[in-house]
């Protein structure tokens, strides 16, 4: 398997402008997290989905922030519009998990967003 | 407020000794606890994971414990080589749902 596949990679950008971060995650895996690390505040949770429904949004940091899974295989994060402090790498994670199994989550290599 | 605190930013050790990290928690009561691996530029790789009702953990030269009354885990490096230098981060589980991480403990292991 290829792993959790973000892309992209790098992403710099104006504020105001509009970003769109990609995920796919592992083939089978029933749940999808999207997290945020920067040096200040560490790996936070953004948003979790389980099968496709978002579960926890509490972390997203405010309206600008919006995320989607519109089925198994894509999810995408969507910052609009971008503000310098939204500088930050963003990961994805998947995972087969429910409340009996906690399965390890497995992380793409993340997407280093850079507002000016 | 719910917190998990790894109380080293950093910590050097020699190459041969045992590394020891600790994750506290406060307004938690995780049913399962993971510590994870990153490297610079690189996304968590997962280590370990051990149950509320486990005491100890082990795999290979790594060994973790949890105590739900003190409300800490102790991650273990036994033998420890420069190869082991990397951030360790400690990641709380309620029950197969949400997973908050702590802000991590950057290792390094000198020769």
């Amino acid at each position: 398997d290829a792993g959790v596949i973000q892309s992209p990679r790098h992403e710099v950008t104006e504020m105001g402008q509009e970003v769109t971060l990609r995920c796919k995650p592992i083939s089978g895996h029933n749940s999808l997290f999207w997290y945020r690390q920067t040096m200040m505040r560490g790996l936070e949770l953004l948003i979790y989905f389980n099968n496709n429904v978002p579960i926890d949004d509490s972390g997203m940091p405010e309206d600008r922030f919006s995320a989607k899974m519109p089925n198994a295989s894509f999810s995408t994060l969507k910052i609009q519009p971008s503000e310098p402090r939204d500088s930050a790498v963003y990961f994805c994670a998947s995972s087969n998990r429910d409340r009996v199994f906690a399965g390890e989550l497995f992380f793409g290599e993340g997407s280093r967003l850079t507002v000016l | 407020s719910q917190k998990i605190e790894q109380n080293s930013e950093a910590l050097n050790i020699q190459e041969g000794k045992t590394a020891t990290l600790t994750c506290n928690y406060t307004n938690y009561s995780p049913a399962y606890l993971q510590w994870y691996r990153q490297d610079p530029g690189r996304g968590p790789v997962f280590l370990l994971l051990i149950r509320e009702n486990e005491k100890e953990k082990r795999k290979e030269r790594l060994k973790v414990t949890f105590d739900t009354t003190l409300k800490q885990s102790l991650f273990h490096i036994t033998a420890s080589q420069p190869a082991d230098s990397a951030t360790y981060l400690c990641a709380l589980d309620p029950w197969g749902n949400d997973m908050r991480f702590g802000a991590g403990t950057r290792l390094t292991v000198k020769p």
